[in-house]
């Protein structure tokens, strides 16, 4: 199974400023995944990113609020901008390995993100 | 479009005890289905996965069978630890979503020592 990193872990940010989120991944991946996670709630998908395309994003989620980077097959990052204290949550980004599990997600150990 | 329900929690047992957590799903295509676990402030962990109908998955001593008949796909563990206390999401998986993954609300289970 792939080991996927992320950074930071957590951070408490300011209303009004960006944060980056990195998500490193041990092998190659064609598909990877990013997830908000409000406290006590489900995982919700924010949007999709290949290696070399824009990524899909879900409704209710838009590029201008969560631009994200795929500039290689084992990277990603996830920025939210202009955050607001509603965008305190669990940001956790997900791989499907390619070939026989591509329907496998794993995932990283998530970001705690704080926005005072 | 796909969807997962699964109980709500949360689920109180003591050490020992036989666990059940329900799930149901809706798909439009033949799904993948799984159960992931989330220990306390850690991402989640793929537990366990069946590709199709019949299928039963398992890991850990937990176990679940994918009944295409019911549209189920019930987390069962005969006997539990303290160390089991965590979130556990049922979710699903198909080609016709872009692999996307649905996953259902969580359970929450806790294991009284």
């Amino acid at each position: 199974s792939a080991v996927i990193s992320q950074k930071p872990s957590r951070d408490i940010c300011q209303r009004g400023t960006s944060l980056t989120i990195q998500c490193q991944v041990d092998s190659q991946v064609t598909m990877m995944f990013w997830y908000r996670q409000q406290p006590g709630q489900s995982l919700t998908l924010i949007a999709t990113a290949n290696q070399g395309s824009e990524a899909t994003y879900e409704s209710g989620f838009v590029i201008d609020k969560f631009p994200i980077s795929r500039p290689n097959l084992t990277f990603s990052t996830l920025t939210v901008s202009n955050m607001s204290p509603e965008d305190s949550s669990i940001y956790l980004c997900s791989a499907g390995l390619d070939g026989l599990s591509t329907d496998t997600q794993y995932f990283g150990p998530g970001t705690r993100l704080t926005v005072l | 479009g796909n969807s997962v329900t699964q109980m709500e929690g949360p689920v109180t047992l003591s050490e020992e005890a036989f666990l059940t957590i329900n799930c149901t799903y809706t798909a439009t295509g033949y799904p993948s289905l799984f159960w992931y676990v989330q220990y306390p402030g850690e991402g989640l962990q793929l537990l366990l996965k069946a590709t199709k109908a019949d299928d039963k998955g398992s890991n850990k001593g937990f176990e679940a069978t994918y009944r295409k008949e019911t549209t189920s796909f019930h987390l069962e563990k005969g006997s539990v630890q303290v160390s089991d206390s965590a979130v556990y999401f049922c979710a699903l998986s198909d080609h016709t979503g872009g692999f996307k993954t649905i996953f259902g609300a969580g359970t929450r289970l806790f294991v009284k020592a």
